[in-house]
């Protein structure tokens, strides 16, 4: 069963933390994706690759950076947590037909 | 900038009933995919139903179905003999045109189905 896997469901962390958010994907797709979800607002797209090392930012790409160095693998960092972070990270893949979603991680900036 | 709207933040529908899902789009594309995503509360998003632009025939998946109106850019989902097992946030997405490099999909606010038993 093809998966995409993200490394925490719920994650707490402080205020100035820097913080890793990782999502590994097994089916060997090109395309990889954060969102951020928060009530009334849907989903919102951070950041997107389409290739190793290539990136492209989203919507709401401000304080936040990302990182593909291999291609199952798309990192999402916090360069210093903010209390306005707080919210569902939700990765997603891709290789051009279906989009397959990770279970999100749920983080808290305290 | 393409958009998703979906004008419905919270619905309710007794058990059995059918219901109507809204969702409108904006786009200047003429070939793209559209997209019903449930979450419940397990958080794992499930694609419902897909449709392409290019099909005139609306797509039904079981007791899901749409109805894809390509000028009006209206897809509204419709759910037929409601099972508590539907209430779910759902979400209304648009997929850029297939196979570009920025292919990325696009989504609505939510929509929270509750199933009255």
């Amino acid at each position: 069963d093809v998966k995409v896997t993200q490394s925490s469901r719920y994650l707490v962390k402080r205020t100035g933390e820097k913080v890793f958010l990782e999502c590994v994907q097994d089916m060997d797709h090109e395309n990889m994706f954060w969102y951020r979800q928060d009530p009334g607002l849907g989903l919102r797209l951070i950041y997107f690759s389409y290739d190793v090392k290539m990136k492209e930012k989203g919507d709401i790409p401000e304080g936040y950076s990302v990182s593909r160095e291999k291609k199952e693998r798309f990192s999402l960092i916090l360069e210093s947590a903010s209390t306005n972070q707080t919210s569902m990270y939700l990765c997603a893949s891709t290789s051009g037909t279906g989009y397959t979603f990770g279970s999100g991680t749920r983080l808290t900036v305290v | 900038a393409q958009t998703v709207t979906q004008s419905q933040p919270e619905m309710s529908v007794q058990e059995a009933e059918t219901v109507t899902l809204s969702c409108t789009y904006d786009t200047s594309e003429s070939d793209y995919y559209l997209f019903w995503y449930k979450q419940p509360p397990s958080r794992q998003m499930i694609l419902v139903i897909r449709q392409e632009a290019y099909k005139q025939q609306n797509a039904t998946e079981n007791r899901f179905s749409v109805n894809f109106q390509k000028a009006a850019k209206s897809f509204s989902l419709k759910i037929s003999d409601s099972q508590l097992g539907d209430a779910a946030m759902y979400f209304c997405a648009y997929r850029t045109p297939p196979m570009n490099r920025d292919d990325k999909i696009i989504f609505g606010k939510g929509t929270r189905l509750h199933i009255l038993p």
